[in-house]
């Protein structure tokens, strides 16, 4: 089954840098990789996805971008400020819609962004 | 997107006792899944509940723990049985929202005693 690793499992930046998170996954089916904050005592939310027949997406001060060939996805946050505080989780799928699959989580990183 | 309505918001149980875990989505998905978040822990998936059909358990987790019941396309039970401390987690149902997307409910945290 599908495997995916993510690093680092902690993160600190002051604010306003940048903090980059990296998952590699294993099975080269897998066809879209989201990205999911949680606060805590809170679920998952979607900050952004990509799928495999796209290199990078943005979305303001969020980035994904995805290398195929090496089965590796990174998240990059700009300009971070303390509400991005929070624990981060890459995952991967071959996909959901009429033929769902599951999600496959990385083990999170806990970002904490220092005023 | 999808909306899910997942009750109860949390528990507190005693050993040995069992937990239905309800999930109620406002439009009709093939598929649902359900996940287990242990204490500081990434998301595991526990099975897949098509309708119609039995549930699909990963490794490590069997029918006889969490039964599934998928009666419909908007709506599916887990039960966690016979609890012990070790299933202390916060459990969540997902399911496939747009043509890539997941959408998650928004969990039973279960503390046993």
């Amino acid at each position: 089954g599908e495997n995916v690793e993510q690093h680092p499992s902690t993160l600190s930046v002051q604010e306003g840098d940048s903090a980059v998170i990296k998952c590699t996954y294993s099975d080269s089916a897998s066809n879209y990789f989201p990205w999911y904050k949680q606060e805590l005592g809170k679920r998952p939310q979607l900050i952004i996805d990509i799928r495999s027949n796209v290199g990078e997406k943005k979305d303001q001060r969020i980035a994904v971008t995805l290398n195929k060939t090496a089965k590796h996805f990174s998240l990059h946050i700009t300009e971070t400020q303390p509400e991005d505080s929070a624990v981060y989780f890459c995952a991967a799928s071959k996909g959901s819609g009429a033929g769902s699959y599951q999600l496959t989580f990385g083990k999170g990183t806990k970002l904490s962004v220092i005023p | 997107s999808a909306v899910i309505s997942q009750k109860p918001s949390r528990d507190i149980c005693q050993r040995g006792t069992s937990l239905t875990i309800q999930c109620q989505v406002d439009s009709q998905v093939t598929m649902m899944f359900w996940y287990r978040q242990q204490p500081g822990q990434s998301l595991t998936l526990i099975a897949t509940a098509n309708q119609g059909s039995e549930a699909t358990y990963e490794s490590g987790f069997v029918i006889d723990k969490f039964p599934i019941s998928r009666p419909n396309l908007t709506f599916s039970t887990l039960t966690v049985s016979n609890m012990s401390p070790e299933d202390s987690s916060i459990y969540l149902c997902s399911v496939p929202d747009t043509d890539y997307g997941y959408t998650f409910g928004s969990g039973t945290r279960l503390t046993v005693v």
